[in-house]
């Protein structure tokens, strides 16, 4: 069965310092896409950053970046700058659908599976 | 990034009582959406994946009499938590993959059973 293990249950980290999350999952599919979300008090579900696991270079989204370290299976994610509106739940996610090689994943509606989270908490 | 309601975003019942939640894609038609429960301090729980013209399809261990789920059109799927108890009071929230499988999210649904 697949997992998605996130290691760290809470974090904390002064405003405008950097932080890493980490997270590991475990998948035979060969091409996939793997997420970040976050989920604030609200409990809104919001999309952080995707990364294509057939592409090498790592997925940037302005403050936020992942390092996808592929054969490791480990796709941790990196804020900088932090903010005070960073503070939240960071559940990483992995899917289970698996794609055709030599190719970009064309994508089906298939399942996704969340780790456990780790609740980041920003310092002022 | 899509838009996903889902209505009510709160609701109190008695137990016993039934209550249907919708969720509604309105930036794209969805074959498929997902339910998941959410306890307090913990992730999502995949309850069952919603499909479009068939059943759905439930996860080891989720009752699909108990909540049933009618995925009525392209953009409307239901979750109806039939014969409610307190152990069901918790956050439901549903999902839309988009082509890529991207998972957008509605803003979720507190039950609280009393």
């Amino acid at each position: 069965a697949q997992t998605v293990t996130q290691s760290q249950p809470e974090m904390s980290v002064q405003e405008a310092e950097t932080v890493t999350l980490s997270c590991t999952y475990d998948t035979s599919e060969s091409d996939y896409y793997l997420f970040w979300y976050k989920q604030p008090p609200s409990r809104q579900m919001i999309l952080v950053i995707r990364q294509e696991a057939y592409k090498q270079q790592n997925a940037t989204e302005n403050r936020f970046s992942v390092n996808f370290q592929k054969a490791a299976k480990s796709f941790s994610l990196k804020i900088s700058d932090s903010q005070l509106g960073d503070a939240a739940m960071y559940f990483c996610a992995s899917p289970g659908a698996s794609y055709p090689t030599g190719g970009p994943p064309r994508g089906r509606d298939d399942k996704i599976i969340f780790g456990k989270g780790t609740r980041l908490h920003i310092l002022p | 990034g899509a838009v996903v309601s889902q209505h009510p975003s709160r609701v109190i019942c008695k137990s016993g009582t039934s209550v249907k939640i919708e969720c509604r894609s309105l930036d794209f038609q969805a074959t498929t959406m997902f339910w998941y429960r959410q306890f307090p301090k913990q992730s999502l729980m995949l309850m069952a994946t919603s499909n479009e013209g068939s059943k759905a399809t439930y996860e080891q261990g989720v009752e699909k009499d108990k909540f049933l789920i009618n995925h009525a059109s392209l953009t409307l799927s239901t979750l109806t938590v039939t014969s409610a108890h307190p152990e069901d009071s918790s956050f439901y929230i549903c999902s839309v993959p988009d082509p890529t499988d991207t998972q957008y999210f509605g803003p979720g649904t507190r039950l609280t059973v009393l």
